[in-house]
Order: C-alpha cells, then structure tokens, then sequence
C-alpha cells in the first residue's frame, strides 16, 4: 500500500497569516499521462469531509483560491494563505494512483 | 444540489451483519462510479471500496474484502455496503461519496457485543 505521511502545523495559527501542509507519499503519484493523483480535503468539526484539491493542484468548484496545491512525485504541500476562522479543522491529503485509495492521517489547523 | 443520504446503521454484535444504503439526488446516479469511505473515531479516513456505473466491477480494500460487499441500483439511485461477519474494528461512521467529490453526512456503525 502507498503509505501517506503528514506534516505538523505550529498550531495555534494566527488569523491572517498563511500556513502550508505537508504530505509525502511513499511511492510517485505521477503517472504516466502527466497527472498527479493526489487530493486534499478539509473536515471541519462535526462535518464530513471537502474535496479542496484535485490532481495535485487544481481548486475544486466553489473552493476559495486561498487555497492552492503543489509538489513533486512524492512530496506535496497544500498552502492557505490569510488563514480565516472557517479554515479550522483537519486536512487530509489522498493518493488515488494505486488501490487501496489511502488517507494520510491528518493535520490539525487551529485558529489564534 | 447533489445529495447523498446515507441508512441503516446500527449497534450490531460481533460476526454479524449490517446492510448500509446511500441515496443519491440532484445528479444522474448511473454515470458515476461511487465509493464508501469510513472514519473511526478520533481517527483519519479509510477507504474501502468502489463500484463501477453498471455495478459489473468492484474494487475493495484487503482489510474488509470477502467481508464486505458494494452494489447499486441505478434505477433508485442507490448504493448498498452489505456488512457481514463484523469486528469490533469495524466501528466507525460510514460515507458514500461521488468520485470524493460529494460526500454524505456519514452513519455510524457499531460493533460491540
């Protein structure tokens, strides 16, 4: 199985500044057609999850451009700039190359 | 507006079984291949497994696969999770989503005798 590993954030994060998360793969999410098969999701408290990002860096629909993905194969970092009250809660980052799908376990952003 | 609305779950004892439904509204179900997801809690997400648009192809994860089975019926725009022989591991809540783009608001399955 490809084994997703998550970064830390230096939580308590103060409004307005920007923080980036870290995801590292244990084998390429590149394939051969070009594409990186990795997303990132946002739960929130008491909610299910929201698809942020797809195929390593493209928004989805309606999702804040606050928001943006990038990476290479293997190491990938989802940054949020001007961090707001409704960013609170736990993102996942998926790779969807191989089966089984796998999760990393998550990372906590609170709010200062 | 896409709605995905998940049943049945339930306190269940250990060995038994459990049959999950999502039903799906606000966009044409038998186009889109749909999976089941689970979280235990406190804990992150796992996949478990997939199902292709006609129902002919399934694709599981190993913790749950000859135990768990997905199907659909297009024509009620629903997704099945039949659960047999359940463990205690097997706690969590339970989500149907839409190629990990739509999400329900989960159903929690318990196992304990």
């Amino acid at each position: 199985d490809i084994v997703m590993t998550q970064g830390a954030l230096p939580n308590p994060v103060p409004s307005g500044e920007s923080a980036s998360i870290t995801c590292q793969s244990s084998k390429s999410l590149l394939h051969s057609n070009g594409k990186t098969y990795l997303n990132w999701y946002l739960q929130r408290p008491g909610q299910s999850p929201q698809l942020l990002i797809y195929w390593m860096s493209t928004r989805a629909s309606g999702v804040s451009d606050r928001f943006s993905g990038s990476g290479s194969g293997t190491d990938f970092t989802l940054k949020i700039s001007s961090v707001e009250a409704e960013d609170v809660g736990v993102y996942y980052c998926q790779q969807f190359l191989e089966y089984p799908r796998t999760f990393g376990a998550g990372t906590k952003l609170e709010l200062k | 507006e896409v709605q995905l609305v998940e049943s049945g779950g339930s306190l269940v004892q250990p060995g038994g079984s459990l049959k999950l439904s999502c039903v799906a509204s606000g966009f044409t179900f038998s186009n889109y291949w749909m999976d089941w997801v689970r979280q235990t809690p406190g804990k992150s997400l796992e996949w478990i497994g997939e199902i292709n648009t006609d129902g002919s192809k399934t694709n599981y994860a190993p913790s749950i696969k000859d135990r768990f089975t997905i199907s659909r019926d297009n024509a009620k725009s629903t997704l099945y999770l039949q659960m047999s022989n359940v463990k205690s591991d097997d706690t969590a809540i339970y989500y149907c989503t839409r190629i990990y783009l739509s999400w329900g608001q989960g159903v929690m399955v318990t196992v304990s005798s």
